[in-house]
C-alpha cells in the first residue's frame, strides 16, 4: 500500500486567513482525492486532484475556496481560503493506485480548527 | 441524498463475541465495496473490501458479506477484541473507481 503523510497534522488558524495543506504519497498514484471530515459526520469529498490540470470539485466545493495544485504523481496541495469557523474540520488526502488494485488509502490528516 | 448509509451510529460488544456492522447502500450501479477502520486523530485505515461478483469474502477475524438483492453489506469481527474500538465506515464505488462514496460512520465499542 502506498505511504501517504500530510503536513501540517494540525494547525489553528484566525477567521480570515489562508492555510495550504500539503500531502505527498511515497509512489506514483494514479488518482488523489481531498475529503473533509467535520465533527461527528462522515468523510465528505471536496475534490479530485488532476495531474497536470485543474481538479474536480464536488457539488458544494468551489475553485475559489478550496484551491488545489497537483503538479506530480506524488504531490498535492490543498489550500482551505479565507476560512471561518465552519471550516474547522480534518481534512484527509487520500490515493488510489489503479494499476496495483482498487483499494483507496488515506493519509493522517489534518485537524484544522479556526477561530 | 446519501448514497450509502449506515444506521447504527454505534455498536458495544463484549470482548470475544461477534460485532456485526451493518451498512446499506441506494445505487444498484455500484461495483466495489470497502470498509475502513478509523482512531482518533488518524485517517481511515483500509479493512476489506468485496466485489459485487462476490457475496463474501474473508481475511482473518474479518468477514464482508454483500447482498445485492438487499443492497445491504455487513462486517463481522470474530472474536471482537478491544484493540478493534474504532469507528468504521462502508465505502462504496462505482467500475471506473472515480469516486468513493462513505457512510457516516458507525463507533465500536469492545469491551474487555
Amino acid at each position: 500500500s502506498a505511504v501517504i503523510s500530510q503536513k501540517p497534522s494540525r494547525d489553528i488558524c484566525q477567521r480570515g486567513t489562508s492555510l495550504t495543506i500539503q500531502c505527498q504519497v511515497d509512489s506514483q498514484v494514479t488518482m488523489m482525492f481531498w475529503y473533509r471530515q467535520q465533527p461527528g459526520q462522515s468523510l465528505t469529498l471536496i475534490a479530485t486532484a488532476n495531474q497536470g490540470s485543474e481538479a474536480t470539485y464536488e457539488s458544494g466545493f468551489v475553485i475559489d475556496k478550496f484551491p488545489i495544485s497537483r503538479p506530480n504523481l506524488t504531490f498535492s496541495t490543498l489550500t482551505v481560503s479565507n476560512m471561518s469557523p465552519e471550516d474547522s474540520s480534518i481534512y484527509l488526502c487520500s490515493v488510489v493506485d489503479r494499476t496495483l488494485s482498487y483499494e483507496q488509502y488515506f493519509g493522517p490528516g489534518t485537524r484544522l480548527t479556526v477561530t | 441524498d446519501q448514497q450509502v448509509k449506515q444506521n447504527s451510529p454505534s455498536l458495544s460488544v463484549q470482548e470475544g463475541r461477534i460485532s456485526i456492522l451493518n451498512c446499506d447502500y441506494t445505487n444498484s450501479m455500484f461495483d466495489y465495496f470497502l470498509w475502513y477502520k478509523k482512531y482518533p486523530a488518524e485517517g481511515p485505515t483500509f479493512l476489506i473490501s468485496i466485489s459485487s461478483i462476490k457475496d463474501k469474502n474473508e481475511d482473518g477475524r474479518f468477514t464482508v458479506f454483500l447482498n445485492k438483492s438487499a443492497k445491504h453489506l455487513s462486517l463481522h469481527i470474530v472474536p471482537s477484541q478491544p484493540g478493534d474500538s474504532a469507528v468504521y465506515f462502508c465505502a462504496a464505488s462505482l467500475y471506473n473507481f472515480n469516486k468513493f462514496y462513505f457512510g457516516s460512520g458507525t463507533k465500536l465499542n469492545v469491551k474487555p
